[in-house]
């Protein structure tokens, strides 16, 4: 099934700013909006932001999310050792009646 | 507390079943839609499939990759998620995941996972 398109790597200094994105179509992205997930080294993924930039209590002000069209993106400020991780977004998809997956965007903080 | 505890995952040879489960606690199981992912070792996610509520029938969806071949249901009242995988295929190792889903689609809680082996 075809999926998000992520970039495989982001890297940003430490305290700097990083922004993923996330390409999508009409019928996910475009259509319900995005979800962005945090995933680091042996553990479940967590919930980051939801229809494009609602946090889940307990999760970073430094994460904000946004959409233009096909586009999500998720926005990390002052960047921590601790936000090393994967990142992936999601969106159901309403022409395939599937969740869609982007395949990971691994996030370096220098 | 949410919880979701999944279980049955080990080795299996190609051609053969494995049944998961997924036993959710802290919220009104039957309420929610309940989703399948998976992770194969080093890659991204994959999403399996989907229990939609009582209110919705019970209705399921599953990825193109699994159709046919697994199988998602659940029984509300030991609040519990279960999917049934036969005819495995090595590719089908991965780490399953059970996740909270919202009519909104975004998984709001995740279990540990659970590891399946399709190996010979």
């Amino acid at each position: 099934q075809a999926g998000l398109t992520q970039p495989p790597s982001v890297s940003g200094g430490l305290r700097q700013t990083a922004t993923l994105t996330c390409t999508g179509n009409n019928n996910n992205v475009g259509n319900q909006g995005a979800a962005w997930l945090q995933q680091h080294q042996g553990h479940p993924p967590q919930l980051l932001s939801f229809r494009n930039n609602n946090r889940p209590s307990g999760i970073s002000e430094r994460f904000s999310a946004s959409r233009s069209g096909n586009t999500a993106s998720l926005t990390i400020t002052g960047l921590q050792p601790e936000d090393e991780a994967d990142y992936y977004c999601s969106a159901w998809d309403s022409s395939l009646t599937a969740v869609v997956f982007g395949g990971g965007t691994k996030l370096t903080v220098l | 507390e949410v919880q979701l505890v999944e279980s049955g995952g080990g080795l299996v040879q190609p051609g053969g079943s494995l049944r998961l489960s997924c036993e959710a606690s802290g919220f009104t199981f039957s309420d929610h839609y309940v989703d399948w992912v998976r992770q194969a070792p080093g890659k991204g996610l994959e999403w399996v499939g989907r229990s939609r509520n009582k209110a919705n029938s019970y209705s399921t969806e599953y990825a193109a990759s699994v159709k046919g071949r697994f199988t998602v249901s659940r029984d509300d009242s030991m609040h519990s998620l279960y999917l049934q995988m036969n005819s495995l295929k090595t590719e089908d190792t991965a780490v399953y995941y059970c996740a909270r889903t919202t009519p909104s689609n975004f998984f709001d809680y995740w279990g540990r996972g659970t590891l399946v082996t399709v190996s010979s």
